[in-house]
């Protein structure tokens, strides 16, 4: 059975720190991986979408990667700002396309001012 | 593209009334989509396949008399929280992929806040 584990759960930091979230995940036979943001009370908004068969993805101050061997992806978070404060959360797809998203807990980021 | 609505955003409803929510894909046709439940500081958790023209296919655990699930249309999956109680006051999510589209990924609706008194 699949599982994402995502480490820590919980982050605080400085405005303008460059950071890392972790992503681990069991089964390495994944489709893809996704990293989104959930802001309190509200759906998630996708960040990067990496395909089993991709190294890493870039948006912005955003940088995901993926080592699915390992079975690790890392979301890298440069300059930091308080909007960025939010929860992350990794999930992969196994299989074949068009199965369910496994989610791991989240990391809930705060960035002070 | 690929934008999903989902419908309404927060509900309060007594206890053994029933409430229906809504997910729509708004600019593609979504054979299936999903329903995720999230309990507070939570992760997602998922609930069941929602598969236009056939039965869903729930998860181990949901009760599927309990949580009704129809795909009518190649755009709109609907969850009917049956005789609610407030053990079922949750945030309710559903996704879709727009399969034929360039972006491989799964777009989420806004949530359904539901509390049950």
């Amino acid at each position: 059975k699949q599982e994402v584990t995502q480490i820590p759960a919980a982050l605080s930091v400085p405005e303008g720190e460059n950071l890392v979230l972790n992503c681990s995940f069991t089964d390495s036979a994944i489709y893809n991986l996704q990293w989104f943001r959930q802001d309190p009370g509200k759906g998630l908004t996708s960040l990067l979408l990496i395909q089993s068969s991709q190294r890493e993805q870039t948006s912005g101050r955003l940088n995901a990667s993926l080592d699915k061997s390992s079975g690790r992806s890392t979301l890298y978070i440069a300059a930091s700002q308080p909007g960025d404060s939010a929860t992350y959360l990794c999930a992969v797809t196994i299989g074949q396309a068009g199965t369910a998203l496994i989610f791991g807990k989240g990391t809930t980021l705060s960035v002070s001012s | 593209g690929a934008v999903v609505s989902q419908h309404p955003s927060w509900v309060i409803c007594k206890s053994g009334t029933s409430v229906k929510i809504e997910c729509r894909s708004l600019d593609f046709q979504a054979t299936t989509m999903f329903w995720y439940r999230q309990f507070p500081k939570k992760s997602l958790m998922l609930m069941a396949t929602s598969n236009e023209g056939s039965k869903a296919t729930y998860e181990q655990g949901v009760e599927k008399d309990k949580f009704l699930i129809n795909h009518a249309s190649l755009t709109l999956s609907t969850l009917t929280v049956t005789s609610a109680h407030p053990e079922d006051s949750s945030f309710y999510i559903c996704s879709a992929r727009d399969v034929n589209g360039f972006y491989d990924g799964y777009t989420f609706g806004s949530g359904t806040r539901l509390t049950v008194v």
